[in-house]
């Protein structure tokens, strides 16, 4: 069936680092893919998407291509802050009937001062 | 925008009994959705309505939860009796449209304690 890995956390940074979450997918068709972020309190938002092979989603700094080739959807961040420590979730939907988002197990990733 | 709303945010019940939540979706969104949330891992779907249909409850352990959205607005998730299995976080998400890829709205949870 289809699934996401992500990697293991708890990771943890200084404020200024490059960041790097792995996720791989395995599906059969050609899903759209999805990072989620969860801050402390707070319910789950969309962080970035991207529906094709190629694509580049984007947001507040955040980057993911969609890699096809290998199945990746990698999100990375440049120089990460304070306020970006939350847990990120990797997800993929199916791109046929069964319209059902699947989760990775997520990542929380702590920002040292 | 009003967020979706959940209630209450947190209970702790003891196994056998039985427990419900409530979820408001944001208003006129059409799709609404119940994950459960176990800790360590990531939100699984339980159901899925649009309007006041079901779409998907393939993943809903039917012997004991239920789940209705009267009216195609509010909805409510019952587990009757609760095991300890249960203890999650119980999230509710909606979305404008009916295609997978609209962009899902999520509640903060109500964490469940099954004790």
């Amino acid at each position: 069936g289809n699934s996401v890995t992500q990697m293991e956390g708890p990771v943890t940074l200084s404020e200024e680092a490059f960041l790097t979450i792995n996720c791989t997918y395995t599906a059969t068709g050609y899903p759209s893919l999805f990072w989620y972020v969860q801050y402390p309190g707070e319910g789950l938002q969309l962080l970035l998407k991207a529906t094709k092979a190629d694509d580049k989603g984007s947001n507040k700094g955040f980057e993911a291509t969609y890699r096809k080739e290998t199945t990746s959807f990698h999100l990375e961040k440049g120089s990460v802050q304070v306020s970006d420590s939350a847990v990120y979730f990797c997800a993929l939907l199916e791109g046929n009937r069964d319209d059902k988002i699947i989760f990775g197990k997520g990542t929380r990733l702590h920002i040292l001062p | 925008e009003a967020g979706v709303a959940q209630s209450p945010r947190y209970k702790i019940i003891e196994k056998r009994q039985s427990v419900a939540f409530w979820c408001n979706p944001i208003s006129g969104h059409a799709t609404l959705y119940w994950y459960q949330q176990i800790l360590g891992q990531g939100p699984k779907l339980l159901i899925q309505f649009q309007n006041n249909g079901v779409v998907d409850d393939s993943q809903l352990p039917k012997d004991r939860f239920s789940a209705e959205r009267l009216k195609g607005v509010d909805s409510t998730l019952k587990i009757q009796p609760a095991k300890l299995e249960d203890s999650a976080v119980y999230l509710c998400a909606s979305a404008r449209g009916t295609r997978g890829t609209d962009t899902q709205y999520f509640g903060p949870g109500t964490r469940l304690t099954v004790l």
